[in-house]
């Protein structure tokens, strides 16, 4: 069983370009998750995708969206970025059998610096 | 409003217990988590308990739930330096979808 894998690494963009995050949710599981987390604080959700539908949205603008994918892939975009995303993504599987509620499966996130 | 507090920072010697703290806000929540992040990487899922309990534990893991106080605990015994690392305690917003709703982090510090 795979867990939660997410590309790229590490990202540097500069203000007013756009980028695209991808997460691979983990076997079995068929809903994904965004979180941001700011340098020194806690994870902040973006939104959940369930069954490739937005399944709730945190207080994020519209230049952030996403999509999810048949084989429950997603990808997060952020268009004409600002200084104050940069930021660890950090992308959360769930949707398992084991039936808690928000039991979420986290991979290790995709740094973005914005300069 | 949904806000999970914790205390920032708490140092203890290596052999000794370590206590977390946190309270929050959603009385509704379903589950509470505890996550831990070492530097550079993602959130790893230590522990969680049912809202009608008031005690769970796990190996050398304890958590404590005060519902009428709405405030969680988690207690490492026997801590190790490898034990040192960011917590987060988090609830789920159970009328939303089950996202997770996280404290600041806690970073605890094991001397050894």
């Amino acid at each position: 069983e795979t867990g939660v894998t997410q590309s790229p690494t590490h990202l540097i963009k500069t203000r007013g370009q756009q980028v695209t995050l991808r997460c691979s949710s983990q076997s079995g599981h068929n809903t994904v998750s965004w979180y941001q987390q700011a340098l020194g604080q806690g994870p902040q959700f973006i939104f959940q995708y369930y069954r490739e539908e937005e399944n709730g949205r945190g207080n994020f603008p519209p230049r952030f969206s996403g999509l999810q994918f048949p084989n429950y892939s997603s990808e997060l975009n952020v268009n004409a970025l600002e200084l104050d995303d940069s930021a660890l993504y950090l992308c959360a599987s769930s949707g398992g059998t084991s039936g808690r509620e928000g039991e979420q499966f986290f991979g290790p996130g995709t740094r973005l610096t914005v300069l | 409003g949904e806000d999970v507090e914790q205390s920032l920072f708490l140092s203890v010697r290596e052999g000794d217990s370590s206590v977390i703290n946190c309270t929050y806000t959603d009385s509704s929540s379903t589950y509470l988590y505890w996550y831990k992040q070492e530097p550079g990487a993602g959130l790893q899922l230590l522990t969680y308990i049912f809202s009608n309990m008031d005690m769970k534990q796990d190996q050398r893991l304890t958590v404590l739930l005060n519902k009428k106080d709405k405030h969680l605990s988690l207690r490492i015994a026997d801590t190790q330096t490898g034990d040192s690392a960011i917590y987060f305690c988090a609830e789920s917003m159970s009328n939303q979808g089950g996202k997770l709703i996280f404290g600041q982090g806690t970073e605890l510090s094991v001397k050894p």
